[in-house]
Order: C-alpha cells, then sequence, then structure tokens
C-alpha cells in the first residue's frame, strides 16, 4: 500500500519556466492538499479539494493552479516560477475534511527556482 | 490571528529516558484542535498525536503523551521511553475549527530532537 505519492521528488527550474508537481493516492480518500513548507517554518496550505471535481484556495495561492483529475490524482501547477516558489511540496490526503480525519502526507518535492 | 510558538529551538536525550518539548499557542477561538507532527530526516510529516480542545483528557498514542493545558494555552509533549528513531524535527500546530476545511493549519517554528544512543 503506498499511501500518498509525489513526482518528483527533486526538480530545479529557471524563472519563468512552468512544471507540474504530481500526486496520487490509493487510500480512496476524497479530500486532497497542497502545502509549502519553507526553511525553519511549518506547511502552509496553497490549495485543497474537498471531493473528486472540487477545488478550493488555502492560506498562499497566487502563482498557482490545482487540477483534480480524479479521485485518486491532485496536480500543482506553477505557470511561470518565481525564485519565491523555492521550497519544499507535500501532497496530503485525508478520508474526509481535515481537521476531523487524519491527514497523510507523501515524502515531499524539493523544488528549487533560479 | 492564530500563533504557536516553540521555544526550544533544540533538544537531546538520552536513549531510553523522557523528554518534554514545549508548545504555547495563542488564539481567541474555543473550540480548535491542537497537533504535533514529526518531520525524520526522510521529510516526510507524520501525525504524532491530536488534541480536540473540547476534551479535557489529555491524548496519549504508545510513548506519546501531551499536557494540555487550555486555560494557559500550552500543549507539551512528553516522548517516554526515547528510541533512535525519535530523533526528528517536531512541530506543533494549531487548527481552528470556524471555516471548515481550510481553516490555516498554523506551525510553530519546529524542535530538533536528538536521542543520543
Amino acid at each position: 500500500n503506498a499511501g500518498v505519492t509525489q513526482t518528483p521528488k527533486f526538480q530545479v527550474l529557471k524563472t519563468g519556466q512552468s512544471m507540474t508537481l504530481q500526486c496520487a493516492q490509493d487510500m480512496n480518500h476524497n479530500s486532497m492538499y497542497w502545502y509549502r513548507q519553507d526553511p525553519g517554518m511549518g506547511l502552509r496550505l496553497i490549495y485543497y479539494s474537498a471531493s473528486e471535481g472540487t477545488t478550493d484556495k488555502g492560506e498562499v495561492p497566487n502563482g498557482y493552479n490545482v487540477s483534480r483529475l480524479n479521485k485518486r490524482e491532485f496536480s500543482l501547477r506553477l505557470e511561470s516560477a518565481a525564485p519565491s516558489q523555492t521550497s519544499v511540496y507535500f501532497c496530503a490526503s485525508s478520508f474526509g475534511n481535515f481537521p476531523n480525519e487524519k491527514l497523510f502526507f507523501g515524502s515531499g518535492t524539493q523544488l528549487s527556482v533560479l | 490571528a492564530q500563533t504557536v510558538t516553540q521555544s526550544q529551538p533544540e533538544m537531546s536525550v538520552q536513549e531510553a529516558e523522557t523528554v518534554t518539548l514545549s508548545c504555547t499557542y495563542d488564539t481567541s477561538e474555543n473550540n480548535y484542535y491542537l497537533f504535533w507532527y514529526k518531520q525524520p530526516p526522510s521529510r516526510q510529516m507524520i501525525l504524532v498525536i491530536r488534541q480536540e480542545a473540547y476534551k479535557q483528557q489529555n491524548a496519549t498514542e504508545n510513548r506519546f503523551s501531551v499536557n494540555f493545558q487550555k486555560a494557559a494555552k500550552s500543549f507539551s509533549l512528553k516522548i517516554s521511553d526515547s528510541q533512535l528513531g525519535d530523533t526528528a524535527m517536531y512541530f506543533c500546530a494549531f487548527m481552528g475549527t470556524e471555516t471548515g476545511a481550510n481553516s490555516k493549519l498554523t506551525f510553530g517554528k519546529g524542535i530538533t530532537l536528538s536521542v543520543r544512543p
């Protein structure tokens, strides 16, 4: 049972390039989330999807877009990467809405924007 | 706005001993959730323990327990019988319940715990 799988694990971009971070979960969870973690800090919510077909902004959505492709997959897209988006990105999922349900995290994507 | 404070940047404990990690928070809400997350070198965020503010009983999960003092807004984590695998960064986090799933999950800055053999 893989849990939450994120790809890629590492990525280096130049300013202005675009890329998509992929996330998939195999736990039949309804809700999925994207967080970013900056050095010495905890996580901040970028976007979340409470159920298939719905997405909503979190705390720091600017510069990002998301797609809930199906129940399993939730992708995060950077259309024009900026150095301020250098961070570690975590995907997470839960059966119902957090905090009523436990969050399960992927192992993160280290993104550097030069 | 909620704030979470972890004033100790790092701690060290001998294997098999007990260690307590401190956390204080500030909020005007009456109902909320508090969490301790573990982040080992593998980077994955792992939920250690969760406390719901309306429950007076302190949460426990095997070797992990909390001391939740609502009036003092304090939420410390006690790790008993420390193991080498407990070496990690630990984050205290707060979430209110007023705005649903997109409620802001506020983290402290974390504490690096090292377990010595």
